[in-house]
């Protein structure tokens, strides 16, 4: 399966400012996606990260809270904009291939806004 | 995709057999039963998946009722490393677009 790394692997933020995570793929991949998971919780998927054009937003998560940029087959960033305490969360990457393989994923971003 | 129910905790003995229940009463023909887990710190790995025959790989055993209402996952010598919590999912398999909608799991503990 493919090996996906994504950086940072945590971070302690400042509430109203922005970050930016990456998430790299060692080989391309048809699909990529963004979860969220809250403490304690189970993971929700945040969007589908689309290359060449704007990611699919599920409902309750908007383009302006959650930029995702898909620039090719290996790479997407998922920004969590202008966060507060309850953006605290870890951020994960999934990616899946064309050939109905199932879906894995990085170990994700553990983010703690004060 | 259809929801699925499984216990929210078990307790396992090292070396032993896990079995993992999972209902999923709703499951459409087409759609098939993923299991993942999620060890402490981790992103979700994926362990197995089928549609409506039993399949086995290197990690674990999944047995689909004849009616596919329901499935369990096997760990058949559970270790302590096996200590995760454990997802039961059902999609449909098409070409890699589908997303995977988590519920809560089982969180399994192996114990010495």
């Amino acid at each position: 399966s493919a090996v996906i790394s994504q950086k940072p692997s945590r971070d302690i933020c400042q509430r109203g400012t922005s970050l930016t995570i990456q998430c790299q793929v060692d080989s391309q991949v048809t699909m990529m996606f963004w979860y969220r998971q809250q403490p304690g919780q189970s993971l929700t998927l945040i969007a589908t990260a689309n290359q060449g054009s704007e990611a699919t937003y599920e409902s309750g998560f908007v383009i302006d809270k959650f930029p995702i940029s898909r620039p090719n087959l290996t790479f997407s960033t998922l920004t969590v904009s202008n966060m507060s305490p309850e953006d605290s969360s870890i951020y994960l990457c999934s990616v899946a291939t064309v050939d109905n393989q199932p879906q894995h994923f990085g170990d994700g971003t553990r983010l703690s806004i004060l | 995709d259809a929801k699925t129910t499984q216990p929210p905790s078990m307790d396992c003995a090292e070396g032993r057999a896990a079995n993992l229940p999972c209902n999923h009463s709703t499951i459409s023909g087409n759609e098939y039963v993923y299991w993942y887990r999620q060890i402490h710190s981790q992103g979700p790995q994926y362990i197995i998946h089928g549609l409506k025959n039993n399949e086995t790989n290197e990690m674990a055993s999944l047995i689909i009722t004849e009616d596919r209402k329901s499935s369990t996952l096997i760990l058949p010598h559970a270790t302590l490393r096996d200590t995760a919590v454990y997802y039961c999912i059902v999609r449909v398999a098409s070409a890699a677009g589908n997303k995977l909608t988590f519920g809560g799991g089982t969180r399994v503990l192996v114990k010495p």
